[in-house]
């Protein structure tokens, strides 16, 4: 059975780096599939942060503009997302999904999420 | 960038049909994915590729997509359907979400 975690803080203050881990468990991470970020603010809807694609290649939401990267450690089976200069706009559940590899294919697979909130 | 754009609410009435739209500057041209969410809890797939119902959905549901529309059905809604569902599609290698469309059966 396919399982992910989400850990890291769950308190980052503003102008620092959020940092969290996917741990991925009963599936191979160098097996295939594409490997997500994904968040969503407190009441509101989804955003698609960036993922890690079967090609080897990661893509990224324009829209966090070079805040944003997403490592894949093989060896630990594992992903994990680094967003920096985070503001209180960037406090949201995040989820860590995993997606198929063919086109339109959607996530079949989500983490519980994890609530990250930017403070002082 | 690429938006699409989803109803926030829909009401319908238990055993009646629910359709949810999601529009999109020629979204039939993409592949469209569908997403159940309720409160709590992490989104679960219902859709996806347009028309294909992930192991497990229901029947009832259902999808399509032509032109700038992609609909997902509910047919026979019944009160477990009650929650947030969410298109999605890609463009350029980007994920983009709808706002969410809220469905209440009533």
């Amino acid at each position: 059975q396919v399982q992910l975690q989400e850990s890291g803080p769950g308190l980052v203050k503003p102008s620092e780096t959020l940092s969290l881990t996917c741990a991925v468990s009963g599936y191979s991470i160098s097996s295939g599939y594409c490997w997500d970020w994904i968040r969503q603010p407190p009441g509101k809807g989804l955003e698609w942060i960036g993922g890690f694609f079967r090609s080897g290649n990661t893509y990224y939401n324009p829209s966090l503009k070079g805040r944003v990267t997403i490592s894949v450690d093989t060896s630990k089976n594992l992903f994990s997302l680094k967003l920096t200069s985070v503001t209180a706009a960037d406090t949201a559940v995040y989820y860590c999904a995993r997606r198929g590899a063919a086109a339109g294919t959607g996530v079949d697979y989500w983490g519980q999420g994890t609530l990250v909130t930017v403070s002082s | 960038s690429y938006d699409l754009t989803q109803p926030p609410s829909v009401s319908v009435s238990p055993g009646q049909t629910a359709s949810i739209t999601c529009s999109g500057d020629k979204l039939g041209d993409k592949y469209a994915c569908w997403y159940q969410q309720k409160p709590g809890q992490s989104p679960v797939l219902v859709m996806y590729q347009d028309n294909k119902r992930p192991s497990g959905i229901p029947e009832r549901f259902s999808g399509s997509n032509s032109g700038n529309t992609a609909t997902l059905t509910i047919s026979g809604t019944q009160a477990v359907d009650e929650a947030d569902y969410y298109c999605q599609a890609w463009d350029s290698n980007t994920g983009v979400f709808g706002a969410g469309t809220k469905v209440t059966v009533l």
